[in-house]
């Protein structure tokens, strides 16, 4: 079992409303990456975080930021929801040095917008 | 840009029967590549993984892989099908641990 949790585990949401979304690191990674899976879909990715800044972003709009803290957790916050955004998203903490790379998933947070 | 390609939405199999999962991918860059299982209402575990070395890759649960480079393939193969390995599988490709490309995924059905 990893250290990576999200929360909340469900959550549900009006079009039109913000949400955000947290997720911990496994201990000793400095990367946190963020992922929407729509149903039957596989994951999209919407941005990284590494030592606090982004470091790399997918083709989601602007209404779709983050943020890293210094313990390296993160949150994922979605202003003026619409009803697509309704998915599964996932957090993934992760660490690449030397050759090697280590990267584990949480169990994801299931967001309904109605 | 990097893409995957999943063509097989569902693979039914027989318990103790091989197992392979195809995978493609298209990049004009070398690229890492990952293979990740999912269960039900579950997150992603990564299966395995190549960054570089022997094309021939092992992970866990018997589960492994080959890097094909001139046929842009990985795919996954197990020799034995269990009833546990039922769920969803995904390839990934990576250029540099930044930013992760994913396939549809293919789902595994295991008949005993």
């Amino acid at each position: 079992e990893t250290g990576v949790t999200q929360s909340p585990t469900h959550l549900i949401k009006t079009r039109g409303q913000q949400v955000t979304l947290r997720c911990s690191s496994q201990s000793g990674h400095n990367t946190v990456s963020w992922y929407q899976q729509a149903l039957g879909q596989g994951p999209q990715f919407i941005f990284q975080y590494y030592r606090e800044e982004e470091n790399g972003r997918g083709n989601f709009p602007p209404r779709f930021s983050g943020l890293q803290f210094p313990n390296y957790s993160s949150e994922l916050n979605v202003n003026a929801l619409e009803l697509d955004d309704s998915a599964l998203y996932l957090c993934a903490s992760s660490y690449a040095l030397d050759g090697r790379y280590e990267q584990y998933f949480g169990p994801g947070t299931r967001l309904t917008v109605t | 840009a990097q893409s995957v390609t999943q063509l097989d939405s569902q693979v039914p199999v027989f318990e103790e029967a091989p197992v392979e999962l195809r995978c493609n991918y298209s990049s004009s860059v070398s690229v890492y590549l990952f293979w990740y299982v999912q269960y039900p209402n579950q997150g992603l575990q990564l299966l395995l993984k190549y960054l570089s070395g022997s094309t021939l890759v092992k992970g866990i649960n018997g589960f492994e892989a080959e890097f094909k480079k001139s046929e842009t393939s990985f795919h996954l193969t197990k020799p034995s099908a269990h009833m546990s390995d039922a769920a969803e599988y995904f390839c990934a490709v990576s250029h540099n641990f930044n930013k992760f490309y994913f396939g549809s995924g293919t789902k595994l059905n295991v008949k005993p």
